[in-house]
């Protein structure tokens, strides 16, 4: 296994235009998260599934968001109707159990610039 | 949630070691401290973490002070490739949110 894998690396949209990213976690993981990451800031939350239930959302993920993971394996996280503030790096993570007594993997992120 | 302070930035000079504290004074008992680092346009990597003891593994050693009110990343010989951003970031086990909570950490420089 190589790791959490995102898809595509760099993503380019005019605005108004809809994006979907995809994250492979490691496959034995049953938890999976999405981040964003603007430069200069540490990632912040956006959403978080155990298996294919989405337990947590972040009130920064406004209703153009919407994330699923069909089967608990992969998932994607689209955005619709794009605006210049969506421009961000978006991580995925997984992780084996809780947060607390192990360690997530994340991705290299797909960086979405939105002209 | 519980929050994390960090220096904006630290210097070290490569092979010696680096301590990257962290404040966490309003951390509870069941709180983990975590640490991870993101290198240049990679995604956050595992460091270390811990509850109470100080731990070490491969990477780096965590002490934390008894009090649980901070803690200090060592990296006993930087290298250039220690060069990164650290996060410290606390977990809780009992709101029963299972998301990290980023700060905008420590940006180490490592000097050759």
């Amino acid at each position: 296994d190589t790791g959490v894998s995102q898809d595509p690396r760099h993503k380019i949209t005019k605005r108004g235009q809809n994006v979907t990213f995809r994250c492979d976690p490691i496959s034995e993981h049953n938890r999976l998260y999405w981040y964003r990451q603007t430069l200069g800031q540490g990632p912040e939350f956006l959403t978080y599934f155990q298996n294919e239930a989405q337990l947590e959302k972040s009130r920064l993920l406004s209703d153009r968001f919407s994330a699923e993971r069909p089967k608990g394996s992969f998932s994607t996280l689209e955005i619709q109707r794009t605006e210049q503030g969506d421009s961000a790096m978006y991580l995925c993570a997984s992780s084996l159990t809780g947060l607390w007594t192990t360690e997530a993997f994340f991705g290299q992120g797909t960086r979405l610039t939105v002209v | 949630d519980a929050k994390t302070t960090q220096p904006n930035s630290m210097e070290s000079n490569e092979e010696e070691p680096v301590h990257l504290p962290c404040n966490h004074s309003t951390i509870s008992g069941t709180d983990y401290i975590h640490w991870y680092r993101q290198l240049p346009s990679q995604g956050p990597e595992y460091v270390i973490h811990g509850l109470t003891s100080n731990v070490n593994n491969r990477m780096a050693s965590l002490a934390i002070a008894e009090d649980r009110k901070s803690s200090t990343l060592i990296l006993h010989r930087a290298t250039l490739r220690d060069a990164a951003v650290y996060y410290c970031i606390l977990s809780s086990t009992t709101s029963g949110t299972y998301k990290y909570i980023f700060g905008t950490g420590t940006r180490l420089k490592v000097l050759a």
